[in-house]
């Protein structure tokens, strides 16, 4: 069946690091891939989504490109500030269906 | 506008006593989703409800497990004979009036289910 799979947290990184959050995906269509955010205490936001090959979502200083060829969307910034730790989880949704598919989520930590 | 309210937001329940999970969508939603997250691993899909129907509970365990989204009030995920194994967080997400598969999800905060 369809899945996503992404890197094994905790990831912990220097404030004014560069990030890159592996994210994969299996799917038997051309799904849409999002990236949700939640910082503690709180809800599930959406940060980022691509709807077909070669698109770039960006938000916030983050971006990933939907790449089929590698059926990847790494996530990645250019510098991490310590509000940006989080736990960030990779989904998928096929344009027929409403279910999103989870990974299961990284943690981000950023010591100042 | 307030978002996605869920309560409680911790629960500690004994083996074998009921769990009672609510969620209340954002203002003028009317579809809510619920998902699970078990220790270490991504959210599940569980079921979809619009106001007084359940749309698909393809993700539902077959037994204990219950939803409703009544027609006043929020929707209530039910859990009974809890068990070590229902541990876990539980998500639930709600989007406008409209087909399902065009609109974004809105989640929220989660309740963390303990079994002790």
């Amino acid at each position: 069946g369809d899945s996503v799979t992404q890197m094994e947290g905790p990831v912990t990184l220097s404030e004014e690091a560069f990030l890159t959050i592996n994210c994969t995906y299996t799917a038997t269509g051309y799904p849409s891939l999002f990236w949700y955010v939640q910082y503690p205490g709180e809800g599930l936001q959406l940060l980022l989504k691509a709807t077909k090959a070669d698109d770039k979502g960006s938000n916030k200083g983050f971006e990933a490109t939907y790449r089929k060829e590698t059926t990847s969307f790494h996530l990645e910034k250019g510098s991490v500030q310590v509000s940006d730790s989080a736990v960030y989880f990779c989904a998928l949704r096929m344009d027929s269906n409403y279910q999103l598919i989870w990974g299961a989520g990284t943690k981000l930590i950023i010591k100042p | 506008n307030a978002g996605v309210m869920q309560n409680p937001r911790h629960l500690v329940r004994r083996r074998g006593q009921e769990a009672r999970l609510r969620c209340s969508p954002m203002k003028g939603h009317s579809h809510v989703y619920w998902y699970r997250q078990l220790p270490e691993e991504g959210l599940k899909f569980m079921v979809y409800l619009q106001k007084e129907n359940i749309i698909d509970e393809s993700g539902m365990p077959k037994e204990r497990f219950s939803a409703e989204f009544p027609k006043e009030g929020p929707s209530i995920l039910r859990i009974q004979q809890v068990v070590r194994g229902d541990s876990a967080a539980y998500f639930c997400a709600s989007s406008p009036t409209g087909p399902a598969i065009v609109y974004e999800q809105y989640f929220g905060p989660g309740t963390r289910l303990t079994v002790t």
